[in-house]
């Protein structure tokens, strides 16, 4: 099973390029989020989308934008990159239909370095 | 809002000591607890989970038990190996099932 799959792993930007990291998961969940982890920070969540169509803000959600483009794709966009958005970002999932508190899966992250 | 304060880190132990790691919680409602395990390099993987008040988590020799009255889920083990070195996040959820995660404790376990 793929579980949760992000693109890329790994990235470089410079000040003020755009770009797009990917997420899609194989388990029919109707949540998906993302997060940033920094050191010392834990993790923090950016945006989450409860299901298809919807969207909502989490707790650091300025400089990105999200797009849930079906049930199994949540993706975030950086605009404008800049060095504070340096991070390592995850993407989850959680909740088959008509459950509730269920555990996340996780995916194995992107690393992003914005110079 | 929600949060979750985990103690801070980093700890260091030797192998076969007795780990525990604490952390409480502030909630509305009854939220769901867990447990999650991050190892170097990659994504956070679920390690145990409390649905409801007095509800025991336990998996790979970890235990955790969802206190309550002291709003608490201390995660603890009887005997650490050097494979359970990792950062273990403590966290909560409930409602639209956000995660909110307290900030990790990064355990190193020496040989």
């Amino acid at each position: 099973n793929a579980g949760v799959t992000q693109t890329p792993k790994f990235q470089v930007l410079k000040t003020g390029q755009s770009m797009t990291l990917q997420c899609a998961q194989d388990m029919n969940h109707n949540s998906m989020y993302w997060y940033r982890q920094d050191p010392g920070m834990g993790l923090r969540l950016i945006y989450y989308s409860a299901s298809e169509g919807t969207t909502d803000k989490g707790e650091v959600p300025n400089g990105y934008n999200v797009s849930r483009l079906n049930k199994r794709e949540f993706s975030l966009r950086l605009e404008s990159a800049a060095p504070s958005q340096t991070s390592v970002y995850f993407c989850a999932s959680s909740a088959p239909s008509g459950r509730m508190n269920t555990e996340a899966f996780f995916g194995q992250g992107t690393r992003l370095t914005v110079v | 809002g929600d949060s979750v304060t985990q103690m801070e880190g980093p700890v260091t132990l030797s192998e076969e000591a007795f780990l525990t790691i604490n952390c409480t919680y502030t909630a509305t409602g009854y939220p769901s607890l867990f447990w999650y395990v991050q190892y170097p390099g990659e994504g956070l993987q679920l390690l145990l989970k409390a649905t409801k008040a007095d509800d025991k988590g336990s998996n790979k020799g970890f235990e955790a038990t969802y206190r309550k009255e002291t709003t608490s889920f201390h995660l603890e083990k009887g005997s650490v190996q050097v494979s359970d070195s990792a950062v273990y996040f403590c966290a909560l959820s409930q409602g639209a099932q956000k995660l909110v995660f307290g900030q990790g404790t990064r355990l190193t376990i020496n040989p």
